[in-house]
This record gives structure tokens, sequence and C-alpha cells, in this order.
């Protein structure tokens, strides 16, 4: 069972087209972080928000913290085929080390 | 090395076998996680250490699997009498442990396991 649920599964779009990944969750969570993992290698954090309606942006990468900590969303604007992987949510609840992580959505941006 | 080490990368394995899988974490970094990553699934907690308290051992699936960590630095994870639902990526993370809202964690390449 997931306590993260992601959304779209799978997302292939062109170059030059925005795309929105989300995660919602009826849990509340302390923080949440957003990885991206190609094949063959592990996760890579891309970022990590705490407070509820944060939004942090990572070059042409927005994400954003629901206001209840229980859902966010990542924006990709003007999608390039560097940004092809599965992107993964993972909440911490009362334990750090315990990561939630979300099934993941596989974006593939094609040239 | 200055990232998360993984070995081997590939294991092939008849059920029943034992296996063990070893990682290195980066140097310095108290904390220390497995999880396992079948296909199409996100990643599964498996288990954590943090300095010298005993480990959260909540995810393990079953008491064919343990791990310890030597030293405050290297782990293995170990499963006993594999069985083709234990075949899956298992990923190892280490951090600096903080304890902070904001701790990174980095993660190996992984160790796909493969039970026949």
């Amino acid at each position: 069972t997931q306590l993260l649920e992601q959304s779209p599964q799978f997302l292939s779009i062109q170059e030059g087209e925005n795309l929105t990944v989300y995660c919602n969750s009826s849990s509340v969570f302390s923080s949440l972080q957003w990885y991206r993992q190609e094949p063959g290698e592990g996760p890579v954090l891309l970022v990590t928000v705490v407070t509820g309606g944060e939004v942090k942006k990572l070059k042409r990468l927005t994400f954003q913290f629901g206001d209840a900590r229980k859902d966010s969303s990542l924006h990709i604007t003007a999608a390039q085929p560097g940004d092809t992987g599965l992107y993964l949510c993972a909440g911490a609840t009362d334990s750090w080390g315990k990561l939630q992580f979300g099934a993941g959505t596989q974006v593939v941006v094609t040239p | 090395g200055a990232g998360v080490s993984q070995s081997p990368s590939n294991k092939v394995t008849e059920k029943g076998k034992d296996v063990e899988l070893r990682c290195d974490p980066i140097s310095g970094h108290t904390a220390l996680y497995w999880y396992r990553q079948s296909l199409g699934q996100g990643l599964e907690f498996l288990i954590y250490f943090q300095g010298n308290s005993a480990p959260d051992k909540s995810g393990l699936p079953s008491d064919r699997f343990s791990a310890e960590r030597t030293g405050g630095s290297v782990s293995t994870l170990t499963i006993q009498r594999t069985q083709q639902e234990d075949s899956a990526v298992y990923l190892c993370a280490s951090s600096l442990g903080t304890g902070l809202l904001n701790e990174k964690l980095f993660f190996g390449s992984g160790t796909q396991l493969s039970v026949l």
C-alpha cells in the first residue's frame, strides 16, 4: 500500500512543452522530497520542502508543498531531453529514516 | 570513493541460496539506509542505522532478511533462503545523520538481485 500516490504514472512530451507531476497523500508529512532516478542509478535528490505552502524553484523546475503538507507538485517548464527520468516523491513522518516513497512518474522528453 | 558504493552491482542466485549485499557509505555519514525497489514500484524501506543506536528494522519483510553495520561504516544486507519474490534492486543510502528535516540522502547505484 502506497502512502504517497503519484500521477500520472507515465508522461511522454515533446521538447519545449511544460509538464506537472503530482504527489498526493491522506497523511501529513513533516517534510517532502523529490528525487530523479535514471536507469541503473540510484535516486538523486532534487529538493526538500518543509513548510506548508512552500514553493521552491530550481532552474526550470518548480516544487510546491501543499498548505496542509499532504501533497506536492513538480512543474517543469520548457522540458528538455535531459529531464527524462523517473521522478519520485518521498515523505518523512515520525521517523526521519523511514521515508515513504511514491511509485514514481516516468517522464520521457523527446527532441 | 566520493559516493555510496554497493557491491555486487548484479547478483543472480538460485532459489533457496543465501546472498550478501554490501554497502560502503560516504565517509563521515552516520546514517545508513536500505531500500528495495521492485519493477514499476517505488522504494520500499527496509532498515535504518543511525550512529550507535539500535537499528530500525521495521521494514524488513521477513526473518529471512537481516542487516548489520560494522564499526559504524560498512553495512551488509543478508537474505537467507532466497525466494523469487526477493528479486529486486536493493538500494543503500547514507546521510550525515543530523536528523534535520532537510537531511540529504545519497544513494548508491544498487544491487540488482535476480532469484531464479
